[in-house]
């Protein structure tokens, strides 16, 4: 059982350019979520899909695009990457928005050059 | 976005010792409260969803209290062993809008052999 995938694992970008990272979940969870992490500070949610078809802002939304491909996949997409982007981002899913525990994926290792 | 503190931001103990930590987090319009346990270089692992006043949780050695009329949950670990060193997270979501749960910064502990 995979559980949540993300890709890539790393991934280096020039200013400007743009990239998608990918999330798929096997569970049949109904939620997903994602979420950048900063040196020094907690996780902070990007998008979040409460449910196939339906997407919602964050706190940090800005600069990032998001499609909820179907209840498997739930993809990130930079347009225009800027060094403020590097980061560490990490895709999760839930049965349930908020109510019930996420599983995480290992994560996505940005850095924007 | 909500404000969520937890203390303190690092620990450090002795093999044995029992520690806890503190987050705090509006009371108002409270939903679920989640604690998440991160280990260097690991996905974020889920440890406890809490939902009730009062409501009391533990798995093995770690156990965690609620109190959503003040605004505060409690985590203790009780005879602190090297493999509990990480980061341990906690994510209130309050209103209709569960989906939205903020992160704290989370509070790290390190466990001395």
């Amino acid at each position: 059982n995979a559980g949540v995938t993300q890709t890539p694992k790393f991934q280096v970008l020039k200013t400007g350019q743009s990239m998608t990272l990918q999330c798929a979940q096997d569970m049949n969870h109904n939620s997903m979520y994602w979420y950048r992490q900063d040196p020094g500070m907690g996780l902070r949610l990007i998008y979040y899909s409460a449910s196939e078809g339906t997407t919602d802002k964050g706190e940090v939304p800005n600069g990032y695009n998001v499609s909820r491909l179907n209840k498997r996949e739930f993809s990130l997409r930079l347009e225009s990457a800027a060094p403020s982007q590097t980061s560490v981002y990490f895709c999760a899913s839930s049965t349930r928005t908020g109510a019930t525990e996420a599983f995480f994926g290992q994560g996505t290792r940005l850095t924007v050059v | 976005i909500l404000n969520v503190e937890q203390s303190p931001q690092s620990l450090h103990v002795q093999e044995g010792d029992s520690t806890n930590f503190t987050c705090s987090f509006p009371s108002s319009n409270f939903y679920a409260l989640h604690w998440y346990r991160w280990e260097t270089a690991k996905s974020p692992e889920a440890l406890f969803v809490m939902t009730l006043n009062g409501d009391e949780k533990k798995k093995g050695r770690i156990s965690a209290t609620l109190n959503t009329k003040e605004g505060y949950s409690y985590l203790y670990i009780k005879g602190s062993q090297p493999e509990d060193s990480a980061t341990y997270l906690c994510a209130p979501s309050v209103g209709t809008n569960a989906g939205k749960s903020t992160f704290g910064d989370g509070t790290t502990l390190t466990v001395k052999p």
